[in-house]
């Protein structure tokens, strides 16, 4: 089975901090993706990468950044964190092919004071 | 951008009783997902249906694709507890990435 792992269930940060948010695949899929998730609004995408040391902006990049150096690891990082970006943060994985299934980690919910 | 538009927002149902959601998008696609959420946890994949099928089965799930209406619907039967989880559709524009509908909040009434 597929595993993706987010190193955080719950984050309490404060506004101004530095936020890192860590998602491990162990399936050896080229794809990843970041996503927040808030009411009413479903998920938007955050960024995605499509192999190690690339990244693609999603459709709402601003106020973050992404890290892929090892394959697995997705990181989405958070430069200054303010309190519109409390939220649940959602990272998938996906083989690169034909149909794009994605495989998605436990989240964590994040919550900026 | 948000290119799933699913109905109803919430669905509230006796258990047993069958239950279908509805998902319309708005541009050509390559296939379409149905995912489910459980409350405060991650999307686990439920079924796919390519754009040159119509119908699809899937133990307790069916679910059906109209591209000339561009629109999709999820049934659930026999619902039981277990099923109470937000559902959402995807669509696979051929570009290595989904966009999610909004879902739908689905509760089973023991």
């Amino acid at each position: 089975d597929v595993k993706v792992t987010q190193s955080s269930r719950y984050l309490v940060k404060r506004t101004g901090e530095k936020v890192f948010l860590e998602c491990v695949q162990d399936m050896d899929h080229e794809n990843m993706f970041w996503y927040r998730q808030d009411p009413g609004l479903g998920l938007r995408l955050i960024y995605f990468s499509y192999d190690v040391k690339m990244k693609e902006k999603g459709d709402i990049p601003e106020g973050y950044s992404v890290s892929r150096e090892k394959k697995e690891r997705f990181s989405l990082i958070l430069e200054s964190a303010s309190t519109n970006q409390t939220s649940m943060y959602l990272c998938a994985s996906a083989t690169y092919s034909g149909i794009a299934t994605q495989y998605f980690g436990p989240g964590t919910r994040l919550l900026v004071l | 951008s948000q290119q799933g538009e699913e109905d109803p927002q919430a669905l509230s149902i006796q258990e047993g009783e069958n239950a279908t959601m509805n998902c319309s998008y708005k541009t050509s696609i390559n296939n379409l997902q149905w995912y489910r959420q459980n409350s405060g946890r991650g999307l686990v994949h439920l079924i796919l249906i390519r754009s040159n099928e119509r119908e699809k089965h899937s133990g307790r799930l069916r679910v059906t694709l109209d591209t000339s209406k561009k629109s999709s619907s999820l049934l659930i039967t026999a619902s039981r507890a277990a099923d109470t989880a937000s559902y959402f559709c995807a669509t696979d524009t051929g570009a290595q990435k989904l966009v999610f509908g909004q879902g739908t909040r689905l509760t089973i009434n023991p």
